[in-house]
């Protein structure tokens, strides 16, 4: 069964442009949880997409946003990007329901100049 | 405000030796605890996930406990080994589903 899978793998942006990212969860996964890691603040939860629909939201600014397709696969979108978005974005899929096992995608390294 | 707090941050120790990962967090009404593995630039490897009912979970050499009453996870590794070196994460899983995390222990185990 394949895992979790994210792209780009690397990329890098200028102050204020906008990206994209993309992650495909396992299959038969419905949930997709978005993470951001920094060394300063770890790993911080951005949002979890059930379904379509945003179903819980971290502690993060409007610049970022995220949606999800019919398929489950998610994409995550930051606009007006700060020097302080450089992070490694990550993805998780899990199937339904809050007590289940996490499974992680390898990652999407941001770095904005 | 819920934390999880992993001690020490770092651990150096020489390969065979048996050793404990500490994680506490806050919230009492926590719903599972997961372990994670994650080597410098990758994702996050899961290794195992203890529900609020359990006590402890085994895989292989790693043995994982879970107290909710003193709000503390022990990571036990028999006989570490190089390839064991990672930096190991403790989660805390509440209601929404979402993982609060700690920072992280950096384990560096010498040959």
């Amino acid at each position: 069964k394949a895992g979790v899978t994210q792209t780009p793998r690397y990329l890098i942006k200028t102050r204020g442009q906008q990206v994209t990212l993309s992650c495909s969860p396992i299959s038969g996964h419905r949930s997709v949880s978005w993470y951001q890691q920094t060394p300063g603040q770890g790993l911080q939860f951005l949002f979890e997409y059930f379904s379509e629909t945003q179903r819980n939201k971290g502690n993060f600014p409007g610049r970022f946003s995220g949606r999800q397709f019919s398929n489950s696969r998610s994409e995550m979108n930051v606009s007006t990007l700060e020097l302080g978005d450089s992070a490694l974005y990550l993805c998780a899929s899990r199937r339904t329901g809050a007590n289940l096992e996490q499974y992680f995608g390898p990652g999407t390294r941001l770095t904005v100049t | 405000k819920q934390e999880v707090t992993q001690i020490p941050a770092a651990l150096s120790v020489p390969e065979g030796e048996n050793l404990v990962l500490n994680c506490s967090f806050t919230d009492s009404a926590i719903y599972n605890l997961q372990w994670f593995r994650q080597d410098p630039g990758k994702g996050l490897t899961s290794l195992l996930l203890i529900q609020s009912s359990q006590r402890e979970q085994t895989s292989g050499r790693l043995n994982a406990s879970l107290d909710k009453s003193s709000g503390r996870s022990t990571l036990y590794i028999a006989a570490s080994q190089p390839g064991d070196s990672a930096t190991y994460l403790c989660a805390e899983g509440g209601s929404q589903g979402n993982l609060i995390f700690g920072k992280g222990t950096k384990l560096s185990v010498k040959p």
